[in-house]
C-alpha cells in the first residue's frame, strides 16, 4: 500500500492569496498523481492528473508540480470558490489511495 | 452531457445486505473502467472498487473485499454493488465515478455521481 501525507490538514489564506497544498508518497509514483476539489455537499471535481495537467475547463490559476514522491498543487490569486476541500490521489498501484485532504478556508 | 446517478442507500442494520446503482448517461458507457468511492460523513475519500469496460476485471479494496461486489450491465448503461454483511463502519456516502480514458484504464476519476448515503446502523 502507498500511504500519503497531504499538508497542511487546513489552510487559511484570503482571496488573490497564492497558496502550496503539498502531498508525499511513501514510495515513488513517477507522476501518477490527480488533484481533487470537493465543496460542501458535493461531489469530488477533477483538476489535475498526471501531476500537471490541467483537466479540461479547471482554470489556469490551478497548477501542479512534482514527481516521484513529492507533489504540490498550487493555486495563484485564491477566488471565493475555491476555497473547498483539496484531495490528492496517487494511481501508481492498487490499491488507489487518497490523501487526507486539505481543508483551505478563508 | 456526462451524468452518474447513484441510487439505493438507506439505513441497514448491521449485518444486513443491500444493493447500489449507478444509471450513467451522456458518453459511451461500455468503452469506460467504472469506480465506486466512498466517503464516511466528514471524512476523506476512500477507493471501494472498479471494473473494467466489459465486466472482466475487478478490484476491490482490501477494507471490502469478499464483502461487496461490483457488477455492470452495459445494455442497461448500469454500475452495480452489491453489499454484504454491512458493518458500522461502511456506513459512508457512496460515488460512483467514471475513468478520464476509455479503453484502457487511467485509474483516476473525471466525472462522479451525486453520491448516495448509506447508513449502517441498530
Amino acid at each position: 500500500v502507498i500511504w500519503m501525507t497531504q499538508s497542511p490538514s487546513l489552510l487559511s489564506a484570503s482571496t488573490g492569496d497564492r497558496v502550496t497544498i503539498s502531498c508525499r508518497m511513501s514510495q515513488a509514483i513517477s507522476s501518477y498523481l490527480a488533484w481533487y476539489q470537493q465543496k460542501p455537499g458535493k461531489a469530488p471535481e477533477l483538476l489535475i492528473y498526471g501531476a500537471s495537467t490541467l483537466q479540461n475547463g479547471v482554470p489556469s490559476r490551478f497548477s501542479g508540480s512534482g514527481s516521484g514522491t513529492d507533489f504540490t498543487l498550487t493555486i495563484s490569486g485564491l477566488q471565493s470558490e475555491d476555497f473547498a476541500v483539496y484531495y490528492c490521489q496517487q494511481y501508481y498501484s492498487f490499491p488507489i489511495t487518497f490523501g487526507q485532504g486539505t481543508r483551505l478556508e478563508i | 452531457e456526462v451524468q452518474l446517478v447513484e441510487s439505493g442507500g438507506v439505513v441497514v442494520h448491521p449485518g444486513g445486505s443491500l444493493r447500489l446503482s449507478c444509471a450513467a448517461s451522456g458518453f459511451t458507457f461500455d468503452d469506460y473502467t467504472m469506480y465506486w468511492v466512498r466517503q464516511a460523513p466528514g471524512k476523506g475519500l476512500e477507493w471501494v472498487s472498479l471494473i473494467s469496460w466489459d465486466g472482466g476485471t475487478t478490484y476491490y479494496a482490501d477494507s471490502v473485499k469478499g464483502q461487496f461486489t461490483i457488477s455492470r450491465d452495459n445494455s442497461q448503461n448500469s454500475l452495480y454493488l452489491q453489499m454484504n454483511s454491512l458493518r458500522t463502519e461502511d456506513t459512508a456516502f457512496y460515488y460512483c465515478a467514471k475513468d478520464k480514458i476509455g479503453g484502457r484504464a487511467a485509474y483516476y476519476f473525471d466525472y462522479w455521481g451525486q453520491g448516495t448515503l448509506v447508513t449502517v446502523s441498530s
